[in-house]
């Protein structure tokens, strides 16, 4: 079965630190890999969106990046946090015409 | 441009009766829909879908409806239970058009009282 493995959990950063939040799934192979963010009381914005290795498609304007170095690892990055960046966030996969699942989360808090 | 959107931030519902989840989107390209349970500080879980092909889908004590003419689906809970209570999310893609990225609305916060 599908696994998504994401970590750490919490993590607590200086404004202007950087940043890598790392996801790597299991038992599937060329999956579609999401990066989401959920700010507190706001729903869950696509941030990137990877169909395949070095495919990255950046859904918004923002302080982040994304790569995908292999089929089953997908990689959130900063050079620079901004306070604004504080939230929740979430790595998930897709098999195409099924649903997405998602990892349990890392609670981003830049102070 | 909110191409999904839950107009309803919460609702409240006594337990036994039915909870009815709202959702609306613009993109007349979304083929796949998605309901989703949150709890705080876990990742959603998937609750049940719909493709565009039919307008109802049923699971146990959920059940899915889709109007596509109105560009609106709906969830149904009955009978509603305390561990309902919880953040729901609607979701919607167009697998053969743009891969198949979801695209969330905002989340409804459901709490069912006993």
């Amino acid at each position: 079965s599908q696994t998504i493995h994401q970590w750490p959990a919490t993590l607590v950063q200086p404004v202007g630190s950087p940043l890598s939040l790392e996801c790597t799934v299991e038992g599937t192979s060329n999956p579609n890999l999401y990066w989401y963010r959920q700010a507190a009381g706001r729903g869950l914005q696509l941030l990137f969106y990877s169909v395949g290795i070095g495919q990255i498609s950046s859904e918004v304007p923002q302080n982040l990046s994304a790569s995908r170095p292999q089929d089953r690892q997908f990689i959130l990055s900063s050079k620079k946090l901004l306070l604004s960046d504080s939230g929740f966030y979430l790595c998930a996969l897709s098999t195409g015409m099924t649903e997405a699942f998602f990892g349990q989360g890392t609670r981003l808090t830049v102070v | 441009d909110q191409q999904v959107k839950q107009n309803s931030p919460s609702l409240s519902v006594q337990e036994g009766r039915i909870s009815i989840l709202n959702c609306d989107y613009t993109n007349s390209m979304f083929d796949y829909f998605l309901w989703y349970k949150k709890y705080p500080a876990e990742g959603p879980t998937f609750l049940i879908s719909i493709s565009s092909i039919k307008d109802k889908n049923e699971d146990g004590r959920f059940t899915v409806f889709l109007n596509k003419s109105a560009k609106h689906l709906s969830l149904h809970i009955v009978p509603s239970q305390p561990g309902d209570s919880a953040v729901y999310f609607c979701a919607a893609s167009a697998v053969y058009n743009q891969g198949g990225k979801l695209i969330f609305g905002q989340g409804t916060e459901l709490s069912v009282k006993p």
